[in-house]
C-alpha cells in the first residue's frame, strides 16, 4: 500500500529555534500533499494544502509566514516552524494523495515541543 | 459546508463483543466518506472509504460500514473486538475545499472516538 514518510518523529527544541518537517511518499507520486495539527485529545485541523510547484493554499487563520511550506517535488514536501514558540507545541500530521479522488495516506506524526 | 459528527467521544466493550461507532455528516455535495484509525502518537490509517458505489462497505480489519443517505449516517461497526481494535477512530467526509480552487479533496474530521476494549 501507499506509505508516507514523515520525519523526524519527535523533535524537543528551545524558543525562538526554526524547524523543519519533512513529509515523504515513498512508493508513489503525490500531486497533492496536506499538513495537519492535532491538540492533545483534538481532532486534526488542516493548516494548508501543497500542490508540487505552486505555492500552499493556507486555511483561515493559518499564517502562512510562520509555517512555511514547501513541496518542490512530486514526493516531498516539507513544513518548517519558523521562530517557534511554546504555543507552537503540537502534534503535526502531513498526508499525501496522488489524486483529488483517492483516498489521503498518512504519516506517523512530528510530536514538536517548544521549551 | 460539510460536517461530521461522532456521537460518542468513548466507547467501551469487551473483547469478543460487537463494535458499533456512530457517525453522522452533513454535506452540501454528494460526499466521500472515509474511517480512519489512530494509534497513540501514530498517524492515520484508512479502514475503509465510500464513494458513491454500494453503500455497504467492508475495510481492513473485520470493519465495516453502511452509507444512509436517508439518515446522513455512516456508522463503523465490527462483529467481534479484538485487543489490538483499541485505539482512536476518525469519521471524515471529503467534499471541494474553500481554500481556493485547488483545494479539492479537503477532508473534515470528527471529533473522534476512543475505542476501549477490555479483556
Amino acid at each position: 500500500g501507499a506509505v508516507v514518510s514523515q520525519h523526524p518523529s519527535r523533535v524537543i527544541c528551545k524558543s525562538g529555534t526554526s524547524v523543519k518537517i519533512e513529509c515523504r511518499s515513498l512508493d508513489f507520486q503525490a500531486t497533492t500533499m496536506f499538513w495537519y495539527r492535532q491538540f492533545p485529545k483534538q481532532s486534526l485541523m488542516l493548516m494548508a494544502t501543497s500542490n508540487e510547484g505552486s505555492k500552499a493554499t493556507y486555511e483561515q487563520g493559518v499564517e502562512k509566514d510562520k509555517f512555511l511550506i514547501n513541496h518542490a517535488s512530486l514526493t516531498l514536501s516539507t513544513l518548517t516552524v519558523t521562530s517557534a514558540h511554546p504555543e507552537d507545541s503540537s502534534f503535526y500530521i502531513c498526508s499525501a494523495s496522488y489524486s483529488s479522488n483517492q483516498p489521503q495516506h498518512f504519516g506517523d506524526g512530528t510530536r514538536l515541543s517548544i521549551l | 459546508a460539510q460536517s461530521v459528527t461522532q456521537l460518542d467521544s468513548h466507547v467501551s466493550v469487551s473483547e469478543g463483543t460487537p463494535v458499533l461507532l456512530r457517525c453522522n455528516y452533513s454535506s452540501s455535495y454528494s460526499p466521500s466518506l472515509f474511517w480512519y484509525v489512530q494509534h497513540p502518537n501514530k498517524g492515520l490509517q484508512l479502514l475503509l472509504k465510500y464513494t458513491s458505489a454500494a453503500t455497504l462497505v467492508k475495510g481492513i480489519n473485520g470493519f465495516e460500514a453502511e452509507f444512509k443517505k436517508s439518515e446522513t449516517s455512516f456508522h463503523l461497526t465490527k462483529p467481534s473486538a479484538h485487543m489490538s481494535d483499541a485505539a482512536e477512530y476518525f469519521c471524515v467526509v471529503t467534499g471541494k475545499g474553500n481554500a481556493g480552487g485547488t483545494s479539492y479533496g479537503k477532508l473534515t474530521f470528527g471529533q473522534g472516538t476512543i475505542l476501549t476494549v477490555h479483556p
